[in-house]
């Protein structure tokens, strides 16, 4: 089965300053990758996805992740947070399901807070 | 516009009781999920279809029961058997669509 790690439960950045948000998986072949945000109380929103295309996937909002084979990451990096980052990110990966189809495997998220 | 609408948006259930969340979806795609949500577990994956009228348990699927007869509605159902059942329960279609989640709370 697949699985994803998720390295930091909480980051904290001031405004104007650069995100990263870690990610590691498992996966004994090629996987699809996601990345999820969440506001409070909300349904997920799509950020960007990997399926085995570029390795460097420009997402939403400015967000941009990196499929790094060799390391088996796919951190979600922004240039400059803003105060409407704020919020629940999950890194997630693309499992086969038992009778075909797909299920999303999450991490646990990472908790982004952006200060002034 | 499309897209996979819950209902109701929070739902307070009494002890012993059945509950059921709505889920519709207009985007025809085949497949539906369910996901509850706890905090600090990530979500997991209750029920899912494929197609009308077949549908499979996931990895938390005890205390829960599942209905797919249109393709557009796939109801959940949190039964009294559910020992557990506060939280936040998302559905999803296939190319990872969510709605916008129902909290459900036992009073």
């Amino acid at each position: 089965a697949q699985s994803v790690t998720q390295l930091d439960s909480h980051v904290s950045v001031s405004e104007g300053t650069p995100v990263l948000l870690r990610c590691n998986y498992s996966s004994s072949y090629s996987p699809s990758l996601f990345w999820y945000v969440q506001h409070p109380n909300k349904g997920l929103q799509l950020l960007l996805k990997y399926t085995s295309a570029a390795t460097l996937v420009k997402g939403i909002n400015g967000f941009e992740a990196e499929f790094k084979k060799s390391e088996t990451s796919f951190h979600l990096t922004k240039p400059s947070a803003h105060m409407s980052d704020a919020a629940e990110y999950f890194c997630v990966v693309s499992d086969i399901l038992t009778g075909g189809g797909n299920k999303l495997t999450f991490g646990t998220g990472t908790q982004l807070k952006v200060e002034l | 516009d499309g897209g996979i609408t819950q209902s109701p948006k929070y739902l307070f259930r009494k002890e012993g009781q059945n509950v059921t969340l709505s889920c519709e979806q207009n985007l025809n795609h085949d497949a539906m999920y369910w996901y509850r949500q706890d905090p600090g577990q990530g979500l997991r994956l209750i029920y899912y279809s494929q197609i009308v009228n077949d549908f499979q348990k996931g990895d938390i699927a005890e205390g829960y029961s599942v209905s797919r007869e249109k393709k557009e509605s796939f109801p959940l159902t949190v039964t009294s058997a559910q020992k557990n059942p506060t939280a936040f329960y998302l559905c999803a279609t296939s190319r990872g669509f969510f709605g916008q989640g129902t909290r459900l709370t036992v009073v």
